[in-house]
């Protein structure tokens, strides 16, 4: 069965610190994964895609990684600020369908 | 560009009234067009997706159904809602070329039924 699941589920943290949240999926035949904030009350909007042959991409403080093999993501967020408290979505699409499965989400919170 | 608006952002009805939620995207031809619900704490939960005026594909049984009378317009019915109809409802645009793209979201609508 398709899944992606999410780690922590929530996370609070201090301006200016860094943080890494996970996405673990056992999506086949994988397609490529993506990783979307969602500000409260808002709709989800896309920060990076990841395809199988790419290992790392950067979106400025955001970077995310991507192992195949392991069928891992994460999302590392530099020097964060009040502004990146939001929800993080990893959302993973397998290939020759229009199927994409939904982490239940991160909720990340920079505190002053 | 492209833009998708959605309303009304928020919304409280009655059990067993009906609802209407509409979703219109400008900029772009022959969207993919989704629904989804998102309950508090859990992801989202794809209801229809639709490739094409009058192809709507349900993903799971529900009080809810979806119509596109249009190319660029998707809206999301009930005829009596539920206690458990509750919840954020998001549209959604993809432009499906040779794989799944990137979705667009809608502002969302917070739906509360009482």
């Amino acid at each position: 069965k398709n899944q992606v699941e999410q780690s922590p589920q929530s996370l609070i943290i201090l301006e200016g610190k860094n943080c890494t949240l996970q996405c673990n999926y056992t999506v086949s035949p994988f397609s490529n994964l993506r990783w979307y904030k969602q500000d409260t009350g808002r709709g989800p909007v896309s920060l990076t895609i990841m395809t199988f042959s790419e290992n790392t991409k950067s979106n400025g403080r955001y970077t995310a990684t991507l192992d195949a093999d392991t069928k891992q993501s994460s999302l590392h967020i530099t020097a964060s600020q009040l502004s990146d408290s939001a929800s993080y979505i990893c959302v993973v699409s397998a290939i020759n369908n229009n199927d994409m499965r939904f982490g239940a989400g991160t909720r990340l919170t920079v505190k002053p | 560009s492209q833009t998708i608006h959605q309303w009304p952002a928020t919304l409280v009805q009655p059990v067993g009234s009906p609802l209407s939620l509409e979703c219109t995207v400008e900029g772009t031809s022959n969207p993919n067009l989704y629904w989804y619900r998102q309950a508090a704490g859990r992801g989202l939960q794809l209801l229809f997706y639709s490739v094409g005026i009058g192809q709507i594909s349900s993903e799971v049984p529900q009080n809810l159904s979806a119509s596109r009378p249009q190319d660029r317009q998707f809206i999301l019915s009930s005829k009596k809602l539920l206690l458990s109809d509750s919840g954020f409802y998001l549209c959604a645009w993809s432009v499906l070329a040779g794989g799944p793209g990137e979705l667009f979201f809608g502002e969302g609508s917070r739906l509360t039924v009482l």
